[in-house]
């Protein structure tokens, strides 16, 4: 399947620092990817779809000054948490799908990133 | 009602038995089905993807949809300890959402 690549897989830092997670498609070129955020014993609930080129398109209640999605190019998409604090400890993880394999294709996860707000 | 349903579980079964675990969604215009599977601390990895109705086998794992009643399983045959994660269910209209998954525990 396709890969993608996301970094770092571990982050702490603290309240009130800004912090970069990248998503990286390796073998494929995604116009569009996806971000999560898990919490313990919960299921993924997106935050917001990255559009290369464009701005990002945020789901209801997630705070677009807060975290930042940059798509510049077609194999990378970027999402800082600004301003962090100790309730934005969470696991972030983008997907990603293959547009040249057709719209009814499945996403390719990332790693996932661990960050812990201290 | 939730977009995308799934008993949270556990679902304990015997090491070798079938796993059956079902999901349920709301959006009839959805047309693409996963199947992932996420082991705790780590990201989901997909199990399947099924399109169109009936059933699609790919080793000892088999999705079965029925879009007339909005519903789509996962049946594991022979399953192993190592099968023990939780697996979510997706479902993709316009966006793909995801069930608050089932978790699976094989008991030796």
């Amino acid at each position: 399947g396709a890969v993608v690549s996301q970094h770092p897989s571990r982050v702490i830092c603290k309240s009130g620092t800004s912090v970069k997670i990248e998503c990286r498609s390796l073998d494929f070129q995604a116009t569009t990817m996806f971000w999560y955020r898990q919490f313990p014993k919960q299921s993924l609930m997106l935050m917001a779809t990255s559009n290369e080129g464009s701005k990002a398109t945020y789901e209801q209640g997630v705070e677009k000054d807060k975290f930042l999605i940059n798509h510049a190019s077609l194999t990378l998409s970027t999402l800082t948490v600004t301003s962090a604090h100790p309730e934005d400890s969470s696991f972030y993880i983008c997907s990603a799908r293959d547009q040249n394999r057709g719209t009814n294709t499945e996403a390719f996860f990332g790693q996932g990133t661990r960050l812990t707000v201290v | 009602q939730k977009e995308v349903e799934q008993n949270s579980g556990p679902l304990s079964v015997p090491e070798g038995a079938i796993a059956s675990l079902n999901c349920t969604y709301s959006d009839r215009g959805s047309q693409s089905f996963f199947w992932y599977r996420q082991y705790s601390g780590k990201s989901p990895e997909l199990i399947m993807s099924i399109y169109s109705n009936g059933d699609k086998e790919d080793g000892r794992f088999t999705a079965q949809l029925n879009k007339a009643s909005q519903y789509v399983s996962l049946l594991i045959r022979d399953s192993q300890p190592s099968d023990s994660a939780t697996y979510l269910c997706a479902v993709r209209s316009s966006k793909i959402i995801f069930g608050s998954g089932t978790r699976l525990s094989i008991r030796p």
